[in-house]
């Protein structure tokens, strides 16, 4: 069965740097796109970033292009989300997700916490 | 960018009723549409893609309809374990998600 664990968070300090991982087993992970969606204490869910299978082809929310970095290790089964310039408003649940067709996130992790706060 | 609307925010209903939830795209998006079940603490779980396509193991007391802008997620008969938040998300122009509506015990 598909399982995605992801791990990484923690707490940081405004302006630092943080990776996440999540580890996916269960499908041939390099051949499926993979996202990272978050959600804010109190706030709904906010797609974050969007990797093909290949890892050629990346796409970014505006609200973290240029700080954040989605890329995959294929030969690990491994996503990554790469944080730089933290602010308080990236504190939120990190999940990552499996794509499908490029259309839907069906299979979901259980996501986990990054604090940003001095 | 498009941007995704949904009423109610929230609802109150007991176990049996009918509950419909409305989703709305800022521009048409054909029938890229999915809906998700969330509940505190858990993964979020795909219940609809495509607008009206069922995900596998979902029970079919779920239903979706529509395309262009607007959209319908339909529970025919409320169960205990449907309670919780439910979101639209567009998949037409990268991706982006409603701002939920929360589903709880009248």
């Amino acid at each position: 069965q598909v399982q995605l664990v992801e791990s990484g968070g923690g707490v940081v300090q405004p302006g630092g740097s943080l990776r996440l991982s999540c580890a996916a087993s269960g499908f041939t992970f390099s051949t499926y796109g993979m996202h990272w969606v978050r959600q804010a204490p109190g706030k709904g869910l906010e797609w974050v970033a969007f990797i093909q299978y290949d890892g050629i082809n990346k796409y970014y929310a505006d609200s973290v292009k240029g700080r954040f970095t989605i890329s995959r290790d294929n030969s690990k089964n491994t996503l990554y989300l790469q944080m730089n310039s933290l602010r308080a408003e990236d504190t939120a649940v990190y999940y990552c997700a499996k794509d499908q067709g490029g259309s839907c996130l069906d299979y979901w992790g259980q996501g986990t916490l990054v604090i940003v706060s001095s | 960018d498009i941007q995704m609307t949904q009423s109610p925010s929230s609802l109150s209903a007991s176990v049996g009723d009918r509950v419909t939830i409305t989703c709305r795209a800022s521009q048409s998006i054909s029938t890229f549409l999915n809906w998700y079940q969330h509940k505190p603490g858990k993964a979020p779980k795909l219940l609809i893609y495509a607008a009206s396509s069922f995900q596998s193991g979902v029970p079919s007391r779920f239903s979706g309809s529509g395309s262009g802008t607007d959209f319908t997620l339909t529970i025919s008969s409320l169960q205990p374990e449907d309670f919780a938040t439910y979101y639209c998300q567009q998949s037409y122009s990268l991706f982006t998600f409603g701002p939920g509506t929360k589903v709880d015990v009248k």
